[in-house]
């Protein structure tokens, strides 16, 4: 079980353009979900938390406005890259924990979505 | 604060010896700290976890960890690898200050396996 499914694994597109990834919980309820980047050879960094329900936590840094976060369901979120751009271009993962605030449960993650921006 | 140092960024191993993958962790809190590993242009895969039972934790595919407070370590072993262990390693403590769930990963360690 915990499964997470991540979707599409792969994007290219022109610059500006706008680029929905899709977080799904197949096989559980996910109260919150994580998204993270992940540049080359380098650890994740933690984008924003999405609870269902409610607007997501951004980390600093992370402009709200470029990369939109939707948790309309219990099973679903969507991360939102607008009017992407080159720099945009990585590696996103998300993640999913089977309860809510609960710190020592397991993330279970997606397969990650590479993103490359032309 | 809770903070994790992966002391090696690549360790290099032969198939079929075993597998030393170092983590050093600070928390303010008893820590949760897990162990996942990435394949290239894959998402994480949780090997283990600890939250505080069993100091020696055994994970999937052989590996296990041992928790060792004294030492503030949880370093992550395996027997004998094989060479689809190939892959990059994360050593993670949850953040225990805001019971969010949210994770503090280490730089990762990249462990090649020749044969």
């Amino acid at each position: 079980g915990a499964v997470v499914s991540q979707h599409p694994s792969r994007v290219i597109c022109k610059s500006g353009t706008s680029v929905k990834i899709e977080c799904r919980s197949l096989d559980f309820q996910a109260t919150t979900m994580f998204w993270y980047r992940q540049f080359p050879k380098q650890s994740l960094m933690l984008m924003a938390t999405s609870n269902e329900g409610s607007k997501a936590t951004y980390e600093q840094g992370v402009e709200k406005d470029k990369f939109l976060i939707n948790h309309a369901s219990l099973t679903l979120s969507t991360l939102t890259v607008t009017s992407a751009h080159p720099e945009d271009s990585s590696f996103y993962i998300c993640s999913a924990s089977k309860v809510d605030r609960a710190r020592d449960q397991p993330q279970h993650f997606g397969d990650g979505t590479r993103l490359s921006i032309l | 604060a809770q903070s994790v140092t992966q002391l090696d960024s690549h360790v290099s191993v032969s198939e079929g010896t075993p597998v030393l993958l170092r983590c050093n962790y600070s928390s303010s809190y008893s820590p949760s700290l897990f162990w996942y590993v990435q394949h290239p242009n894959k998402g994480l895969q949780l090997l283990l976890k600890y939250t505080s039972a069993a100091t020696l934790v055994k994970g999937i595919n052989g590996f296990e960890a041992e928790f060792k407070k004294s030492e503030t370590s949880f370093h992550l072993t395996k027997p004998s690898a094989h060479m689809s262990d190939a892959a990059e390693y994360f050593c993670v403590v949850s953040d225990g200050s805001s019971n969010t769930g949210k994770l503090i990963f280490g730089q990762g360690t990249t462990l090649q396996v020749k044969p």
